[in-house]
Order: structure tokens, then C-alpha cells, then sequence
């Protein structure tokens, strides 16, 4: 089954600690991104890849950093520069950046 | 630039009722057209799209949007909703064939079903 996975589903940190958050897809897109969902708000994009060992920054990057070194995985974490990073975290992926974006499933960061 | 703007942030309607959610984009070449839906704690999932060709477009569980060039519109319509239709909808934009640029979302419209 082609898909996206993001793992894990709940994911609870201290202040002050990074955590990376798992994203990887079996679809063979060469674009990936990250979004950033708070309650009753839209979706903010973070980073983005277009291709492999590439990437940028969208609208919210200050506080996270992605890596892009397999087409499949796309990782990102959330550094202690964040300054509020409790959130619902998306990972998407497309074959090209203008294209139908497949999600997964979400990761819910909760830092104590 | 493209940009997308979802008119209404709350659309409360009854069940068995008819829903249109607004969405209007602004750009200055073709586009291509998204409707997706997320459930509560879930990823985003396609409802329909509009790429070319014909301006009505089907979705999955009834859902239809028409694309109105002249007035840059994609209203997602229903003719009867279900309880269980009761989610975030999110339309979006990007640039259609030959252009660059990417996916743009618009801020979403959560649709609640009553009984």
C-alpha cells in the first residue's frame, strides 16, 4: 500500500529538549513538505523540498530544521529556539511542487 | 501571486440540508483546483480537483465544486449532508500546466452538522 507515514502518532517532550519528527512516503514523489496546524488555524507551511538534498523555508521555519538526504524521508525537528511548539504536525508530499499534496496522518507534539 | 480566500470560517447547517462552502482564489495565469477535508486528529485527505476540462467536478462522498472562471470561484456544494460530514474543509490553489509555483491553502471552513 503507497502511502505516507508519520511517526509517532503522539509525541510528548520537555521544554527545552529537540525532538525530530518522523515523515516518510513509499509514493515515489520527489516533493515533500511540512505544515504546522494549531487549533482552529489553517495550515502554515514550515519547510519544503522539491528534490532530494534540497529544501526551503516556507512561511513559519524560525525554531526547525529538515534534512532531505533519501527521497523518501523528509524528518523534521523542533528545536528549543521554538518558542510555542505544541502543535499538530502534517508531512505531505506531491510528485511536483503545483501538484495534489497526499498527507499523513499528523503528529500531535506536546511539550511540557 | 496566487492567493486563496475561504469565505466563511464556520458553516453550521442541519442534516439533510443543502451546504456550499466559498472558496475564491486570485491569480494571474491557469490554475489547477483542490478540495480536501480533514476529520478531527487526522491528515488531510482529496475530496475532488479541477485540472482542466469540464467546470462541474465529482468528489468522493457527493461532494461536487464548480469552477467559475469569471468570477475565480470552486464552491464545494452538497445537496444533503450527514452527520458524519461534519469536518475541516480546506480549498486550494496552485499554478496549472507551464507555470511554477505551489500549492497554496486557504485558512479552511469547518462545517458542523446538527441533528
Amino acid at each position: 500500500d503507497g502511502g505516507i507515514t508519520q511517526s509517532p502518532k503522539y509525541l510528548f517532550r520537555k521544554e527545552g529538549q529537540n525532538v525530530t519528527l518522523s515523515c516518510e512516503q513509499n509514493l515515489n514523489h520527489d516533493a515533500m513538505y511540512w505544515y504546522r496546524q494549531d487549533p482552529g488555524q489553517g495550515l502554515r507551511l514550515i519547510y519544503y523540498s522539491q528534490i532530494v538534498n534540497d529544501f526551503q523555508k516556507g512561511d513559519i521555519a524560525e525554531g526547525y530544521s529538515v534534512s532531505r538526504e533519501k527521497k523518501e524521508s523528509f524528518p523534521l525537528t523542533v528545536t528549543s529556539a521554538q518558542k510555542n511548539p505544541t502543535a499538530f504536525y502534517l508531512c505531505a508530499s506531491s510528485i511536483e511542487l503545483r501538484g495534489e499534496q497526499f498527507f499523513g496522518p499528523g503528529t500531535r507534539l506536546t511539550v511540557l | 501571486a496566487q492567493s486563496v480566500t475561504q469565505l466563511d470560517s464556520q458553516v453550521p447547517v442541519f442534516e439533510e440540508a443543502p451546504v456550499e462552502l466559498r472558496c475564491n482564489y486570485s491569480s494571474s495565469v491557469s490554475v489547477y483546483l483542490f478540495w480536501y477535508v480533514q476529520y478531527p486528529n487526522q491528515g488531510l485527505q482529496l475530496l475532488l480537483k479541477y485540472l482542466s476540462g469540464s467546470t462541474l467536478v465529482k468528489g468522493i462522498n457527493g461532494f461536487e465544486a464548480e469552477f467559475n472562471k469569471s468570477q475565480t470561484s470552486f464552491h464545494l456544494r452538497k445537496p444533503s449532508v450527514h452527520i458524519s460530514d461534519t469536518a475541516e474543509y480546506f480549498c486550494a490553489v496552485s499554478p496549472g500546466s507551464s507555470n511554477t509555483g505551489k500549492l497554496i491553502f486557504g485558512q479552511g471552513t469547518t462545517l458542523q452538522v446538527k441533528p
